[in-house]
């Protein structure tokens, strides 16, 4: 079974800073979400990755598949950034396991 | 195209109960996946069906159950509920089964259990 570790569990920054959001996981895996859930649980897929980078606007998600390691930037953090990020994994046909989320706030 | 439906939005039912949660997939996605969301254990994977067929299921007890049908809408079923039911309920659909495609996910039904 995959275990999926986030890091930080909170955190709270300033308007426009540079926001990174870290993601581990044990076992190999066929593709990595990254997730975006807002207050009320709407959830969002930012991002679907299997191997380098992707960007979309101001987020950017790199994956290392070697170092089992997931990043998600935020540039120009803005308050409506602020939600809950996910990172979950998926393997074959397994469903997919999910870390414990990173609570971000973006203060004006 | 019209986004994940779920129905209903809101739930409140009593230990011992049964409840049926729908969902409906975006149009033309054939992959259904049930996941839920309580405080403590966040984010659980359900079951994933895929053309009607149950692709996997997560580590839930058999009280929790769900079929696809043939237009790709799908329900989930949860007898004989317990106070630890109480979760936000969410689907997700994708055009190719779960794991390596995006998915799309519902607003979610938040199931009370009293």
């Amino acid at each position: 079974k995959n275990e999926v570790e986030q890091s930080p569990q909170n955190l709270t920054a300033q308007e426009g800073e540079f926001i990174t959001i870290n993601c581990s996981y044990s076992v190999g895996i066929s593709a990595l979400h990254w997730l975006q859930q807002h207050p009320g649980g709407g959830i969002v897929s930012l991002f679907m990755l299997s191997s380098g980078k992707k960007k979309h606007g101001r987020l950017i998600a790199t994956i290392n598949i070697q170092e089992k390691h997931s990043s998600l930037h935020i540039t120009a953090s803005h308050p409506r950034d602020s939600a809950v990020y996910i990172c979950a994994v998926g393997l074959g046909a397994d469903g997919l396991t999910f870390g414990k989320g990173t609570h971000l706030i973006i203060q004006p | 195209k019209a986004g994940v439906t779920q129905t209903p939005r809101y739930l409140i039912k009593t230990r011992g109960q049964q409840v049926t949660l729908s969902c409906s997939p975006i149009s033309g996605h054939r992959s259904v996946s049930w996941y839920q969301q309580t405080p403590g254990q966040g984010l659980q994977f359900l079951f994933e069906y895929f053309s009607e067929t149950q692709r996997n299921k997560g580590n839930f007890p058999g009280r929790f159950s769900g079929r696809q049908f043939s237009n790709s809408r799908s329900e989930m079923n949860v007898s004989t509920l317990e106070l630890g039911d109480s979760a936000l309920y969410l689907c997700a659909s994708s055009s190719l089964p779960t794991g390596t495609n995006e998915q799309f996910f519902g607003p979610g039904t938040r199931l009370t259990v009293l």
